[in-house]
């Protein structure tokens, strides 16, 4: 069965950085393309990041572009998000979904990152 | 860049049809595939259609996508409502350098 355990939330205070990390299995890691999406509490779905198979293309939502960096071990089944200068509307659950723009079919069940002072 | 446009939300009786739209603004919905992803109450989004009217292993066949070229915009139509149904529904495409999803139809069956 394909799973996909995200980790890394928590408590962050304004301007400070996380590490998201997800890992994958189930599934041959290093074919796929992986996503990032967010969720803010009450909110709906939003895209932050995507990256290609074997990481050499990566893609940023607007709002996070400069801040987060999406990367992937592909030796270890693992998907990560460096996010930089959190901001208090970063606050959200964060999915790592297999699949890229058109063919997304497992979401991990999210780690929840609060920014907050 | 473009976005998804979906109703807010809609509601229909169990054992009837409802159709939610999805409208792309900013270019042709034709050129890229859509996706639906349906969210319960406190999970995880699962899909339900991909490449515009393909359902994954384990949907039953009463959802259902299409696109409309005419209108730019995709529909999820779900038929037989059953209770379970009741959930929040997401449209989603892409273009060469990002993915949007749609704001989010929340669907009530009564």
């Amino acid at each position: 069965d394909v799973q996909l355990l995200e980790s890394g939330g928590g408590l962050v205070q304004p301007g400070g950085s996380l590490r998201l990390s997800c890992a994958a299995s189930g599934f041959t890691f290093s074919s796929h393309p992986m996503t990032w999406v967010r969720q803010a509490p009450g909110k709906g779905l939003e895209w932050v990041s995507a990256i290609c198979p074997n990481g050499d293309c990566s893609y940023y939502a607007d709002s996070v572009k400069g801040r987060f960096a999406i990367s992937r071990e592909n030796s270890k089944n693992t998907l990560y998000l460096q996010m930089s200068s959190l901001k208090v509307e970063d606050t959200a659950v964060y999915y790592c979904v297999k699949g890229g723009g058109y063919e997304k079919d497992y979401w991990g069940q999210g780690t929840l990152v609060t920014v907050s002072s | 860049n473009f976005m998804l446009t979906q109703p807010h939300s809609v509601s229909e009786s169990p054992g009837k049809t409802v159709t939610i739209s999805c409208t792309r603004s900013g270019d042709s919905l034709a050129s890229n595939y859509v996706q639906w992803f349906q969210q319960r109450p406190g999970s995880s989004p699962t899909t339900v259609i991909y490449e515009d009217n393909q359902r994954p292993s384990g949907v039953p066949d009463r959802f259902s996508g299409s696109i409309d070229s005419s209108s730019n915009s995709a529909s999820l139509t779900i038929s037989g409502l059953r209770t379970e149904d009741e959930a929040d529904y997401y449209c989603q495409s892409y273009d060469s350098s990002s993915q949007v999803f749609g704001g989010g139809t929340k669907l009530t069956v009564l």
